[in-house]
């Protein structure tokens, strides 16, 4: 059973443009969502999390919003540069340090020049 | 190192061969997590040390699968019997403590395992 669902699986964004990749959950004990960006030949590297206690937040060009109610939360990057392009993952956890992550399969991002 | 560091960067052994996965954590880091990334399925998470703890094993897919943490710092995931199913890259990560809300986790750059 696939506790995180991510879409797309892949995406295409010209410069400029804005980027959305989605996530829903489905374990409602779940209240610690991260984002991940991974380049090719390097492990995933924390980019952005938020705690349901706020349905917004934003860091830089990268935005969290966050539905609790329809238990989904996506990712938004503005003003989209080629150095973005990378895999994402989102997951989610209870936010306790017993808890281990459980990872959507990943959006593959390529931000054309 | 400052980083997680995984050795080897590759490997590619003959089905049925055993292997062994190296992963040093970042100096410090009580909790030591091990995750497979198949091609299209994501991290898929397979063993969780924390501290003196029993380890979490509930993510190892078969008997095959083991893992140790030495002294509270390295680990070493060993694979016995590799099948061609088993080809995947397999990360490290850890974080400074895992027993409060939930930390940040810092990867590895992964052991990249070919079976063959």
């Amino acid at each position: 059973q696939q506790q995180v669902k991510q879409s797309p699986q892949s995406l295409i964004v010209q410069k400029g443009g804005i980027s959305i990749i989605n996530c829903a959950y489905e374990n409602t004990a779940f209240d610690y969502f991260p984002w991940y960006q991974q380049f090719p030949g390097k492990g995933p590297a924390l980019l952005i999390a938020i705690r349901p206690d706020v349905s917004e937040k934003k860091e830089g060009r990268f935005t969290i919003s966050f539905n609790k109610s329809a238990k989904q939360f996506s990712l938004h990057i503005m003003d989209s540069q080629p150095g973005d392009s990378a895999t994402y993952f989102c997951a989610a956890s209870r936010d306790s340090g017993y808890s281990t992550l459980t990872f959507g399969k990943g959006t593959m991002l390529l931000v054309s020049p | 190192g400052a980083g997680v560091s995984q050795s080897p960067s590759n490997k590619v052994t003959e089905k049925g061969k055993d292997v062994e996965l190296r992963c040093d954590p970042i100096s410090g880091h009580t909790a030591l997590y091990w995750y497979r990334q198949s091609l299209g399925q994501g991290l898929e998470f397979l063993i969780y040390f924390q501290g003196n703890s029993a380890p979490d094993k509930s993510g190892l897919p078969s008997d095959r699968f083991s893992a140790e943490r030495t002294g509270g710092s390295v680990s070493t995931l060993t694979i016995q019997r590799t099948q061609q199913e088993d080809s995947a890259v397999y990360l490290c990560a850890s974080s400074l403590d895992g027993t409060g809300i939930q930390e940040t986790q810092y990867f590895g750059p992964g052991t990249r395992l070919l079976v063959l």
